[in-house]
């Protein structure tokens, strides 16, 4: 089976512009998660979809936004960027169910100028 | 949420067998231990997981406490190529699904 794929892997953007990722999951897989890394605060979770349905948010702000189509692929947006959003943002998919281990992928690097 | 502990960094020899140890305390019944691990700006690589009894595969063996406040992940014999951050995860239960907790894992160093 084909591993979790994300696009693209590296994106430079300038501050206040908006940008948009892409996650495509393991085949089968309805749960797609995101996750934001830096060197700062490590690997923290932003949110969880499951059948087209934001199921589980983390602590971001509302300018941190994703979903998710039929397909089971998901899209992550950040809208006026900062600086600070410069991150590694990784998606790791899953069946969806409770007991599921999450699978993830290489992550795109973002930096914001 | 059940909070874990590892020591900031290990080494081990090649060929050798290396021993993390994390520390959770404060887990509770329902909530399983998982482990993953980041090579250099890669994506986390999942390796195990467990509730309550001894877990092994081909990666690793995973020794879970009889009362569960400890476990210790063994890499029988170590490679350069497991020179990587090793998180250990207690899984945080939410309305539904689950959300990964990492802290700073620990940063294991094989040598030749």
């Amino acid at each position: 089976k084909a591993g979790v794929t994300q696009t693209p892997r590296y994106l430079i953007k300038t501050r206040g512009q908006q940008v948009t990722l892409s996650c495509s999951p393991i085949s089968g897989h309805r749960s797609v998660s995101w996750y934001q890394q830096t060197p700062g605060q490590g690997l923290q979770f932003l949110f969880e979809y499951f059948s087209e349905t934001q199921r589980n948010k983390g602590n971001f702000p509302g300018r941190f936004s994703g979903r998710q189509f039929s397909n089971s692929r998901s899209e992550m947006n950040v809208s006026t960027l900062e600086l600070g959003d410069s991150a590694l943002y990784l998606c790791a998919s899953s069946l969806g169910t409770i007991q599921e281990t999450q699978y993830f992928g290489p992550g795109t690097r973002l930096l914001v100028l | 949420d059940a909070k874990t502990t590892q020591p900031p960094s290990m080494d081990c020899a090649e060929g050798r067998a290396a021993n993390l140890p994390c520390n959770h305390s404060t887990i509770s019944g329902n909530e399983y231990v998982y482990w993953y691990r980041q090579i250099h700006s890669q994506g986390p690589q999942y390796i195990i997981h467990g509730l309550k009894n001894n877990e092994t595969n081909e990666m690793a063996s995973l020794i879970i406490t009889e009362d569960r406040k400890s476990s210790t992940l063994i890499l029988p014999h170590a490679t350069l190529r497991d020179t990587a951050v090793y998180y250990c995860i207690v899984r945080v239960p939410l309305d539904s699904g689950y959300a990964l907790n990492f802290g700073k894992g620990t940063s294991l160093l094989v040598t030749p």
